[in-house]
C-alpha cells in the first residue's frame, strides 16, 4: 500500500514564526488532505489539495503529485496553531494518514 | 446538523462487555467511513459504507467487530466482548461519494476498556 512520511515529527515556534510541514507520498494519489488535530481532539479540515495550490488566511498548501509530496505552510503563528498536522492520502481506498508533525507554539 | 456526529462521546465501560458506538453523517452523503485512532498515531481505517452498502471491511480487526448503516444514514460500530486492546479513539468520517472526495470527521468517541 501506499507509504506515507510527515516531516518533521516535531517542531517546536515562537509565536509569529513561519513553519513549512511536508508530506511525501510512495504512489500516485487522488485524494490528499491535511488535517490539524487539536489539543482537544477535533480532526479539523484544513485543506482538499490532491494537486495545486491553495490558500486559507495564514495556511497554504502545495502539492505537487508528479513528485509525491505536498506542503503546508503556516505563516505568523498563533497559540492557537498548536496540535497536531495530519497528511492523509487515497488512492481509491481509505486515507492513509502519516504518523503527523507536532506543533508547539509559544507566546 | 452542519456535521458529522458521533455518540457518545466517552464511553467506558468493563472488559467482556458489548459497547455500540453511533455516527450521524453529514446529510446527503452517501460515503461513510469508521477509523481508529490510537494514542500517538494518525487515525486507520475500519470500514466503509456506500449508502447501506458495506463496501470495504478490510480493517476490521477481528470478528468481535461490526458495523451497520441499514437506512444509508446513521451507523452503528459495535465491538463485542470488548478487550483492553480496543481502548482507542474511533472515528466517523463520511464524504459526497466516493474516496477521491473530501472526508468530514466527527469529534470521535473516546473508549476506554477497564
Amino acid at each position: 500500500g501506499i507509504q506515507v512520511e510527515q516531516s518533521p515529527p516535531d517542531l517546536i515556534l515562537q509565536e509569529g514564526a513561519n513553519s513549512t510541514l511536508r508530506c511525501n507520498f510512495s504512489d500516485s494519489v487522488n485524494n490528499l488532505q491535511w488535517f490539524h488535530q487539536n489539543p482537544w481532539g477535533q480532526l479539523i479540515n484544513l485543506f482538499y489539495i490532491p494537486s495545486g495550490t491553495k490558500q486559507n488566511g495564514r495556511l497554504s498548501a502545495t502539492t505537487v503529485a508528479t513528485e509525491r509530496y505536498s506542503l503546508l505552510y503556516i505563516s505568523s503563528s498563533q497559540t492557537t496553531d498548536s496540535g497536531v498536522y495530519f497528511c492523509a492520502v487515497s488512492a481509491g481506498t481509505a486515507l492513509i494518514f502519516g504518523k503527523g508533525t507536532t506543533l508547539s507554539v509559544s507566546s | 446538523g452542519a456535521g458529522v456526529s458521533q455518540s457518545p462521546r466517552y464511553k467506558v465501560t468493563k472488559r467482556g462487555q458489548d459497547v455500540a458506538l453511533r455516527c450521524d453523517p453529514i446529510s446527503g452523503h452517501v460515503s461513510l467511513y469508521w477509523y481508529r485512532q490510537a494514542l500517538g498515531q494518525g487515525p486507520e481505517f475500519l470500514t466503509y459504507f456506500n449508502y447501506e452498502a458495506q463496501q470495504d471491511k478490510s480493517g476490521l480487526p477481528n470478528d468481535r467487530f461490526s458495523a451497520e448503516r441499514p437506512e444509508g444514514s446513521i451507523s452503528t460500530l459495535t465491538i463485542q466482548r470488548t478487550e483492553q486492546r480496543d481502548s482507542a479513539m474511533y472515528r466517523c468520517a463520511s464524504s459526497i461519494t466516493g474516496f477521491a472526495d473530501t472526508q468530514y470527521f466527527g469529534p470521535g468517541t473516546r473508549l476506554t476498556v477497564l
